[in-house]
C-alpha cells in the first residue's frame, strides 16, 4: 500500500465540466504537492503546500484551483479544461524538509478533456 | 535554464546488467534522486545521492559526480519486473526537484 491515494483514478470531462481531485496522505506528511505527468515530459510542479500553506505556484493556469484543508488532504478543483490539460495527475508527500526527505507518490488521475 | 537529460528508451536482456546515465545543468545542488515508475503506477523512490561516488543497494546501484554533473543507476542481474521508467531529479538551491523526462527500460526474455 503507498500511503497516498487518489480519486477517481480516471477521469473524462468535457471542457466545461467542473470536476475535482482528491488525494489522501496517511503518512502524517507535512508537505504535499500536486505534479502534471505528460508523455515523454518531465513532471511539472504545479502547487506545494507545506502545512497547509500554499508555497509554490509554479505559473499554473487559473483553471486549476488548489485546496488544502488539512495537512492530510489536497484536491485540485478543475474548471473550463482545455484537451492540452489531457495529462496524469499525481498528487505527492514529503515529511519535512531534511535533505534526504523523500515524496511519496500517489498513483494518479488519469485525465483526458473532450 | 535548469536541464536534466537522460535517454528516452533503452533495451537489456533478462539476466543482463544496464546502466542509465543522467546528466544536469542547475542552479545548485542538493542531492539527486532516482525513482522507478511503472506503467500506470506511482514514481516509487530508489536512491539518493548528495555526495560523489557509488551508492549500493540490493540489485541496484547509483552512481553520481558532481563536477561533472553526471550519474548514473546501474541495474545488475535484470528481471522482467524491472521493465519500467526510471526518473532522474535533482534538487536545486532553492530545495525544489528538476525532473527528467524518464528513461523507459525494456527487458527482453
Amino acid at each position: 500500500e503507498t500511503g497516498v491515494t487518489q480519486t477517481p483514478r480516471h477521469l473524462v470531462m468535457g471542457m466545461t465540466n467542473k470536476k475535482s481531485l482528491k488525494c489522501e496522505q496517511h503518512l502524517g506528511h507535512n508537505a504535499m504537492y500536486w505534479y502534471k505527468q505528460s508523455a515523454k515530459k518531465p513532471l511539472e510542479l504545479m502547487f506545494v503546500y507545506n502545512f497547509k500553506e500554499q508555497t509554490e505556484n509554479n505559473s499554473v493556469p487559473s483553471r486549476f484551483s488548489p485546496e488544502c484543508p488539512n495537512s492530510s488532504h489536497l484536491f485540485l478543483h478543475l474548471h473550463t479544461l482545455q484537451p492540452e490539460d489531457s495529462a496524469l495527475y499525481l498528487c505527492a508527500s514529503r515529511q519535512g524538509l531534511a535533505d534526504t526527505d523523500t515524496q511519496y507518490f500517489g498513483p494518479g488521475t488519469r485525465l483526458t478533456v473532450l | 535554464g535548469q536541464n536534466i537529460d537522460q535517454p528516452t528508451e533503452m533495451t537489456a536482456t533478462e539476466g543482463a546488467i544496464v546502466q542509465i546515465n543522467c546528466t544536469y545543468q542547475t542552479s545548485g545542488f542538493n542531492g539527486l534522486f532516482w525513482y522507478q515508475q511503472h506503467a500506470g503506477e506511482a514514481p516509487t523512490f530508489l536512491s539518493y545521492n548528495v555526495l560523489d561516488g557509488l551508492e549500493e543497494k540490493g540489485r541496484f546501484s547509483s552512481f553520481l559526480s558532481r563536477s561533472k554533473g553526471y550519474s548514473y543507476l546501474l541495474l545488475k542481474e535484470l528481471q522482467m519486473k524491472d521493465s519500467a521508467s526510471y526518473l532522474c531529479a535533482v534538487r536545486d538551491s532553492n530545495y525544489q526537484l528538476i525532473w527528467g523526462a524518464g528513461t523507459k527500460l525494456i527487458i527482453k526474455p
